[in-house]
């Protein structure tokens, strides 16, 4: 199993493009999340997915849209890029609630 | 509205000796409670957590937890820790009907020195 994976590692972008971060798991679970990173603020809740068709939002949902029209993949759109939204982003996944969540290897985002 | 307070940003300790990572939070509801670890340039992994039952769990790698629901504490303890603990360190809870919407501490560094 590969487990979560993200795609791109890292990206670099201006203000006011648009971009996908891609999401996928292959171990069949309901539940995902996405999460940002930023120093001294632990990680904080974008948006989640209690299964596939099932979206809603987190602590810090402006900014970002998701779908989920598979139970592998949750990608997360940014619709107009900003310097705020500078930060490391990680996905998540878990087979039932409060089991332990899954994490990718997150993805580095740049705006400048 | 639930909040995670990990009282020390930075525990510089030697190696072999013992550290305790605090961890407060706030609730108006029962919580189920986690201890996630990032090593650099990686992901979250678990740790440990408590869901319910007894107030002292044990997880991965010797570390162990105690809840406190009084002092509404979470603490990570290790009674002797080595130079690869070295990693960032994340208290999280969940509140009873919110599945799987954690909601983490700052985090602390621990660092190890031999």
């Amino acid at each position: 199993n590969a487990g979560v994976t993200q795609t791109p590692k890292f990206q670099v972008l201006k203000t006011g493009q648009s971009m996908t971060l891609q999401c996928a798991q292959d171990m069949n679970h309901e539940y995902m999340s996405w999460y940002r990173q930023d120093p001294g603020m632990g990680l904080r809740l974008i948006h989640y997915s209690v299964g596939a068709g099932i979206t809603d939002q987190g602590e810090v949902p402006n900014g970002y849209n998701v779908s989920r029209s598979t139970t592998e993949d949750f990608p997360l759109r940014l619709l107009s890029a900003a310097p705020s939204q500078t930060s490391v982003y990680f996905c998540a996944s878990a087979g039932q609630a409060y089991n332990e969540q899954f994490f990718g290897p997150g993805t580095r985002l740049t705006v400048l | 509205a639930q909040s995670v307070t990990q009282l020390d940003s930075q525990v510089p300790v030697f190696e072999e000796a013992p550290v305790e990572l605090r961890c407060n939070y706030s609730s108006s509801v029962s919580v189920y409670l986690f201890w996630y670890v990032q090593y650099p340039n990686q992901g979250l992994q678990l740790l440990l957590k408590y869901l319910s039952g007894s107030t002292l769990v044990k997880g991965i790698n010797g570390f162990e937890a105690e809840f406190n629901k009084s002092q509404t504490s979470f603490h990570l303890r290790k009674p002797s820790v080595h130079i690869s603990d070295t990693a960032e360190y994340f208290c999280a809870v969940t509140r009873g009907n919110a599945g799987n919407m954690l909601t983490f501490g700052g985090g602390t560094r621990l660092m190890v020195k031999p």
